[in-house]
C-alpha cells in the first residue's frame, strides 16, 4: 500500500542551526502539507504546496521556514535558525484533493529537538 | 476561525466495552471530517473520512457519524480491545486547499 514517507525519524540540532526535514508524499498525489505537533499540543496546520508553490500557510509558517520540492519526487521543509520553541514533531501529508472525496495521508513523523 | 474540540480529553474503559468519542467544530461550513489515530510517538493513521453530504462511516468496528448542522461527530467503538488503546483525533478541513484543523484528542486506555 503507498505511504508517505519521511526522513529523518529524529533528529536533534543545536539552536541557531538549519534544518532540513524530508518526506517522499504518495506519488500520484498533488496537494503536499506540513503540519507540527509541539509536545502534548494539537496538531497544527504549516503550510500547504501544490503546483510547485505554496497555496496557504499558517501564522506559524514565518519567514524561517520554507518548503520546496527539489526533485520529482521529494518535499522538504527547511528551518533556517532553529529556536528552542521549534521542538516539535513534524508531519508531512499528501493528498489528491478533490473537494470532499479526499483523504490525507501522514507519514510517521520527524522528531525535532533543538537544544 | 474554526475550533475543533473533543471530549472527553481522556477515557479509561475495561475490555469489551462500547463507547463513544465526541468532536465538536464551530463553522459548519466544512468539506469533511476525518477520525485518526494516534499511537504514541507514533504518526497518523486515518480511520475514516466522512463527507461533509455524508452522515455516517463504518469500518470494522468503528463507526463515525456526523451532523454537519449542528457542528457534531462522534466515533463509536463497538467491543473495545486493548490494542485499541490510543489517542483519537478529529479534523475537519475547513480551506480551499485541504489543509486540517484538528481536535487535541481523546486519549482512549482499553484495560484487560
Amino acid at each position: 500500500e503507498p505511504e508517505v514517507t519521511q526522513t529523518p525519524s529524529h533528529q536533534v540540532t543545536q539552536m541557531g542551526q538549519e534544518v532540513i526535514l524530508r518526506c517522499v508524499p504518495i506519488s500520484n498525489h498533488l496537494y503536499f502539507y506540513w503540519y507540527r505537533q509541539i509536545l502534548g499540543q494539537k496538531v497544527e496546520f504549516l503550510v500547504s504546496f501544490y503546483n510547485n508553490e505554496i497555496s496557504e500557510k499558517s501564522e506559524i509558517f514565518d519567514d524561517q521556514f520554507s518548503v520546496e520540492r527539489p526533485d520529482g519526487s521529494n518535499f522538504t521543509l527547511k528551518i533556517r535558525s532553529t529556536k528552542l520553541e521549534d521542538s516539535a514533531m513534524y508531519f508531512c501529508a499528501s493528498s489528491v484533493w478533490q473537494g470532499g472525496d479526499t483523504e490525507a495521508f501522514f507519514g510517521q513523523g520527524t522528531r525535532l529537538t533543538v537544544v | 476561525k474554526q475550533e475543533v474540540t473533543q471530549i472527553p480529553a481522556a477515557l479509561s474503559v475495561p475490555e469489551g466495552e462500547n463507547l463513544v468519542l465526541n468532536c465538536s467544530f464551530t463553522d459548519s461550513a466544512i468539506y469533511n471530517l476525518q477520525w485518526f489515530r494516534q499511537d504514541p510517538g507514533k504518526g497518523l493513521t486515518s480511520l475514516l473520512l466522512i463527507q461533509s453530504s455524508q452522515r455516517e462511516q463504518t469500518s470494522g468496528r468503528l463507526n463515525a457519524s456526523l451532523d454537519k448542522s449542528s457542528g457534531r461527530s462522534t466515533l463509536y467503538i463497538a467491543a473495545s480491545q486493548p490494542g485499541d488503546s490510543a489517542t483519537y483525533l478529529c479534523a475537519v478541513i475547513g480551506g480551499s486547499q485541504g489543509n486540517l484543523i484538528f481536535g487535541k484528542g481523546t486519549k482512549l486506555s482499553v484495560k484487560p
